[in-house]
């Protein structure tokens, strides 16, 4: 079946503008994850939805960090007034449940470059 | 916060030599997970311990996790070149089932 899916997969941007990043779970899987990626760093936790909510957005570094995920499938992860040290892979994942920790299947990422 | 350390941060063998990585954790841990990550591509679960003492095998992959549940290891022996890549592992963090905190992650590059 289809893994998660991730659109685009570069974007360069200017700092300053704004950006969204597309994920698309996996068929079923109620719980979806944001992660942050920097160069010779593990993935390091955003946000995490269980359904359309979001459960845990303890790890967005600030106020221009917002993740969606209206109807609980795919969610957009939206970052106003890029800087560059927002540039980074910006991993999604997902699982069946977050409620029972389970293992987590990671999309390709978006790799970010702000100029 | 809770934080797992790995070492070695980089380890280069001969093809067909025996790879080893170490995950610790000043507190005990529920459960670990190992993921594998190729070079541009993206991490990949491997396994997940959960008891004290547990060993797990994979093929040429030996995964252990400690009596005292606060380190853990992932053993290749004989490696292949197949095997090049960053291995992290990974531990449910601040009391919840979903929230992962990786390790920095052990390159491995293996020589045809």
């Amino acid at each position: 079946g289809a893994g998660v899916s991730q659109t685009p997969s570069n974007k360069v941007t200017e700092k300053g503008k704004y950006v969204e990043l597309r994920c698309d779970p996996i068929s079923g899987h109620t719980a979806l994850y944001w992660y942050r990626q920097s160069l010779g760093q593990g993935p390091e936790f955003l946000i995490y939805f269980q359904g359309t909510g979001a459960a845990d957005d303890s790890g967005l570094p600030n106020d221009r960090f917002f993740a969606v995920r209206p109807e609980g499938s795919v969610s957009t992860l939206k970052i106003q007034r890029t800087e560059r040290g927002d540039s980074a892979v910006y991993l999604c994942a997902s699982s069946l449940t977050g409620t029972t920790s389970y293992e987590q299947y990671f999309g390709p990422g978006t790799r970010l470059t702000v100029t | 916060g809770q934080q797992v350390m790995q070492i070695p941060q980089y380890q280069h063998v001969q093809e067909g030599e025996d790879f080893t990585t170490y995950c610790n954790s000043s507190t005990t841990l529920s459960n670990i997970q190992w993921y594998k990550q190729r070079p541009g591509g993206h991490p990949v679960f491997l396994i997940q311990l959960v008891k004290s003492g547990e060993v797990k095998k994979q093929k040429r992959l030996t995964f252990q996790f400690g009596e005292a549940k606060k380190n853990s290891s992932l053993h290749i022996t004989a490696t292949q070149t197949t095997d090049v890549g960053t291995y992290f592992c990974a531990q449910n963090s601040g009391g919840s089932n979903y929230k992962l905190t990786f390790g920095k992650g052990t390159l491995l590059t293996v020589n045809p």
